[in-house]
């Protein structure tokens, strides 16, 4: 069975750090590019970043609002990718999913996609 | 960075109704647009990628139109487990994935 399991969530206080962890079972990880969202309560999906295979450069892209301050990593002979946050503030306290980056050809074009999704573990930042 | 728009917010429907959800760029974005399901306290699921191809395992009542900058999610025939928040997101920039701000689909 695929499946995504993450870890590492809890309760910070504001200006801390904190590592999630992300472990995949069920298919090739290292073939694939992994990717961060969160979802703060109530809120809708936020894309945090992602990091690519291996074969892509294992390059990683975030988004604007935690650009410089989290970092995303892998180590495929441990089949986790890990999502590093410094600097925490009270605005990134949310339930943080990890997903697994699929794609398909059609003709030259390459569609990608987050076709598996873990169920997700909680940060807090709060003083 | 890319922004998407979904309406409406938010719907009402009974089981039976045939209901679409509209999803629009802020460019134009050819056919890189997925659609995902997420019921209360879950994981979101994948429906629909590359605009109108159905993920393996999604009922067929479910489809996806559109490309450019205009999108559709239609639910042929609704079903109780179809009550749900619907996102859609585009994959066209590699720099910066965005997700819609969700439709929530409530039964009537």
């Amino acid at each position: 069975e695929v499946q995504l399991v993450e870890s590492g969530g809890g309760l910070v206080q504001p200006g801390r750090s904190l590592r999630l962890s992300c472990t995949a079972s069920g298919f090739t990880f290292g073939d694939y590019a992994m990717s961060w969202v969160r979802q703060a309560p109530g809120k809708g999906l936020e894309w945090v970043g992602f990091i690519r295979s291996k074969a892509y450069g294992g390059t990683t892209e975030y988004a604007a609002s935690v650009k410089g301050r989290f970092t995303i990593s892998r180590d495929d002979s441990k089949s986790i990718a890990y999502l590093q946050m410094n600097s925490l503030k009270t605005e990134d306290t949310a339930v943080y999913y990890c997903t697994r980056v699929g794609g398909s050809w059609y003709g030259d074009y390459y569609y990608y996609y987050m076709d598996v999704w873990g169920k997700g573990t909680t940060v807090t930042v709060s003083s | 960075d890319i922004q998407m728009t979904q309406s409406p917010s938010s719907l009402s429907a009974s089981v039976g109704d045939r209901v679409t959800i509209t999803c629009r760029a802020s460019q134009s974005i050819s056919s890189y647009l997925n659609w995902y399901q997420q019921k209360p306290g879950k994981a979101p699921k994948l429906l629909i990628y590359a605009a109108s191809s159905l993920q393996s395992g999604v009922p067929s009542r479910f489809s996806g139109s559109g490309s450019g900058t205009d999108f559709t999610l239609t639910i042929s025939s609704l079903q109780p487990e179809d009550f749900a928040t619907y996102y859609c997101q585009q994959s066209y920039s590699t720099l910066s994935i965005t997700f819609g701000q969700g439709t929530r689909l409530e039964i009537k």
